[in-house]
């Protein structure tokens, strides 16, 4: 069966401040795809960044990275110079490609950014 | 353009009653899930349709459950004789494309509360 766990309930970061979510996976696939989505209070699941894992360079979207240990089978979203309208539920997810693209996501991590 | 819908937006009903969940994707995207999310957790698969069929059902949870999509464009969820465990978010989401790797687009969900 495959897995996503994340394990951290909540965290929270100063304004302009940088922060780390975590994520580990697990799956016995090798055509997979990793996805962070952030949902705020208004409930719309909103894609952040994703990675396709196949490929070794960690995928980059402005302020959102990602550091992708396949062998290590994690996936962490870094936040740089968090903004308030950053404070929301963060959502690791998996794809396996050969499945049609159902998401198996984590428990989520809430954040809250300070001001 | 238009993002992905959901009517209504909050449901209230009654032990033991009918409901329907409407879902309206993109336009021209083939793919649609419909997910669930419990309070504190992340969305869990329900059902993948591809055009008009049901390509995986494997997440539905019983058989009170059901979901039809007959034009390949708008989907409905069907719940009968509902339950208060059937309280949660219903989430539906589009994508293009035929199979694997497309970014699914999620709406806003319907907030389904059994008294």
């Amino acid at each position: 069966a495959q897995t996503v766990t994340q394990s951290q309930p909540e965290m929270s970061v100063q304004e302009a401040e940088t922060v780390t979510l975590s994520c580990t996976y697990d799956t016995s696939e090798n055509n997979y795809y990793l996805f962070w989505y952030k949902q705020p209070p208004s409930r719309q699941m909103i894609l952040v960044i994703r990675q396709e894992a196949y490929k070794q360079q960690n995928a980059t979207e402005n302020r959102f990275s990602v550091n992708f240990q396949k062998a290590a089978k994690s996936f962490s979203l870094k936040i740089s110079d968090s903004q308030l309208g950053d404070t929301a539920m963060y959502f690791c997810a998996l794809l396996l490609y050969n499945q049609g693209g159902k998401l198996i996501f984590g428990q989520g991590t809430e954040l809250s950014v300070k001001p | 353009g238009a993002g992905v819908s959901q009517t209504p937006s909050n449901k209230v009903t009654e032990k033991g009653k009918y409901v329907e969940l409407r879902c309206d994707p993109i336009s021209g995207h083939t793919a649609l899930y419909w997910y669930r999310q419990s309070l504190g957790q992340g969305p869990e698969f329900l059902i993948y349709f591809q055009g008009t069929g049901a390509a995986d059902d494997s997440g539905l949870p019983n058989d009170r459950f059901f979901a039809v999509r007959p034009e390949g464009s708008v989907s409905t969820l069907k719940i009968q004789r509902t339950e208060r465990g059937d309280s949660a978010v219903y989430l539906c989401a589009s994508s293009t494309g035929t199979s694997g790797f497309y970014t699914q687009y999620f709406g806003p969900g319907t907030r389904l509360t059994v008294l």
